[in-house]
């Protein structure tokens, strides 16, 4: 069965340094990647998506993320965090039009 | 344009009680979703409507059934509540199953089995 592995549960960082969120996937076929995020008390909205092309994508809010077939693996970065970027973030893999999700990655960003 | 609207926004159930999750969107999508959100677990997908008149088992179905009743509108229904699914239910929409489309989720209902 597919699976999706956030390797990070959770990371601390401060205002201005760098992030990336790992993202790794078990589907070996053609998929599409998405990573959404969940600000307190909000429901998921979408932050960026691959579908082909370009591994590079850019998405809001300056968060861009890279899609490596060879590693299965499609990383969020942001160069530098703030205060607002505080939230829950999924990666999540759809394949047969359903989406299987990560278990999230809680970034809490200190002022 | 209010997208995807669930209700309600919180509920407290007994064990063995019974309930339905309302979930409707407006902008004309053929498929629908219901997730369930657990501590460290991400969304796990309970069921899906491909479209209207259709409705697909999820990855954790059991405990659960659902009725798309017509194209807007995915409900979830629990027929005898268990503490387990104590949750964040997330509903979802998006244009077609297939292909690399957006789903655009609602904002939840936090529901509590006693």
């Amino acid at each position: 069965a597919q699976s999706v592995s956030q390797h990070n549960h959770h990371v601390i960082l401060s205002e201005a340094a760098s992030l990336e969120l790992g993202c790794n996937y078990s589907y070996g076929g053609t998929v599409n990647l998405f990573w959404y995020v969940q600000y307190p008390g909000q429901h998921l909205q979408l932050l960026l998506k691959y579908f082909s092309g370009d591994p590079l994508v850019k998405g809001i809010k300056g968060f861009e993320a890279e899609f490596i077939k060879s590693k299965f693996s499609f990383n969020l970065r942001k160069p530098s965090v703030q205060w607002s970027d505080t939230a829950e973030y999924f990666c999540a893999v759809k394949n047969t039009g359903k989406l299987i999700f990560g278990q999230g990655t809680t970034l809490q960003v200190k002022p | 344009n209010a997208g995807v609207t669930q209700t309600p926004k919180f509920q407290v159930l007994k064990t063995g009680q019974s309930m339905t999750l309302q979930c409707a969107q407006d902008m004309n999508h053929n498929s629908m979703y219901w997730y369930r959100q657990d501590p460290g677990m991400g969304l796990r997908l309970i069921y899906y409507s491909a479209s209207e008149g259709t409705t697909d088992k999820g990855e954790v179905p059991n405990g659960y059934n659902v009725s798309r009743l017509n194209k807007r509108e995915f409900s979830l229904r629990l027929e005898s509540a268990a503490p387990s699914q104590t949750s964040v239910y997330f509903c979802a929409s998006s244009e077609r199953l297939a292909g690399g489309l957006e789903q655009f989720f609602g904002p939840g209902t936090r529901l509590t089995v006693l």
